[in-house]
């Protein structure tokens, strides 16, 4: 079956400029993930979605980002007046639920540079 | 922030031997699980133990748990080339649904 798409694949932009990354997660699984993976910094946590909770926010760097999900399924991770620092590769995740322990499947990730 | 560290940062092996990589964390985990990365893009799962669980096996993968040291080793058995890659580990706890990763180790198989 299909597995996690991300789109782009990869995104250069003009600092100050705002972007938009799209996760379409596998099909069924309610649960919805983004990271994000830098040289400096590793692979970090940003948000989380779960079917119609609201999502937990605590790893988002600023206010500059932020994360929608509409009808349960695709999510959007918009950076708002990206900065240098933004430059990473960001990563989308899904898996069957939450609440109980399941794998993540990844996508093949989006990389932006900001130049 | 990261969870913990993995260790070696990297291993170079020839192929047919085995490579082993750990992992340490801090806090208190429900789960372990491994991850596999090429070419810095996507990850790919490759085993989860959970916390009440010493030891697990998937085909050449073999995954232990020791909770009471906070660590985790995984050995890959009889490696082969296309075993080269970047290997995380990644904890996930009751105080969220998020998985926190280490720093990896990137392991080059020689044929």
């Amino acid at each position: 079956g299909a597995g996690v798409s991300q789109s782009p694949s990869n995104k250069v932009t003009e600092k100050g400029k705002d972007v938009e990354l799209r996760c379409d997660p596998i099909s069924g699984h309610t649960a919805l993930y983004w990271y994000r993976q830098s040289l400096g910094q590793g692979l970090e946590f940003l948000i989380y979605f779960q079917g119609n909770s609201a999502p937990d926010k605590s790893g988002l760097p600023s206010d500059r980002f932020s994360a929608e999900r509409t009808g349960g399924s695709v999510s959007t991770l918009t950076i708002q007046r990206t900065q240098q620092e933004d430059s990473a590769v960001y990563l989308c995740a899904s898996s069957r639920t939450s609440g109980t322990i399941y794998e993540q499947y990844f996508g093949p990730g989006t990389r932006l540079t900001v130049t | 922030s990261q969870q913990g560290e993995e260790d070696p940062q990297a291993l170079s092996i020839q192929e047919g031997e085995n490579a082993t990589m750990n992992c340490s964390y801090k806090t208190s985990i429900n789960n372990l699980q491994w991850y596999r990365q090429n070419s810095g893009r996507g990850l790919v799962h490759l085993i989860l133990i959970r916390s009440n669980e010493r030891e697990k096996h998937s085909g050449r993968l073999r995954v232990t748990l020791d909770t009471s040291k906070k660590s985790s080793s995984l050995l890959i058995t009889a490696s082969r080339a296309a075993d080269t890659a970047s290997y995380f580990c990644a904890t996930g706890s009751n105080a969220g649904n998020m998985l926190t990763f280490g720093g990896g180790t990137r392991l080059m198989v020689k044929p």
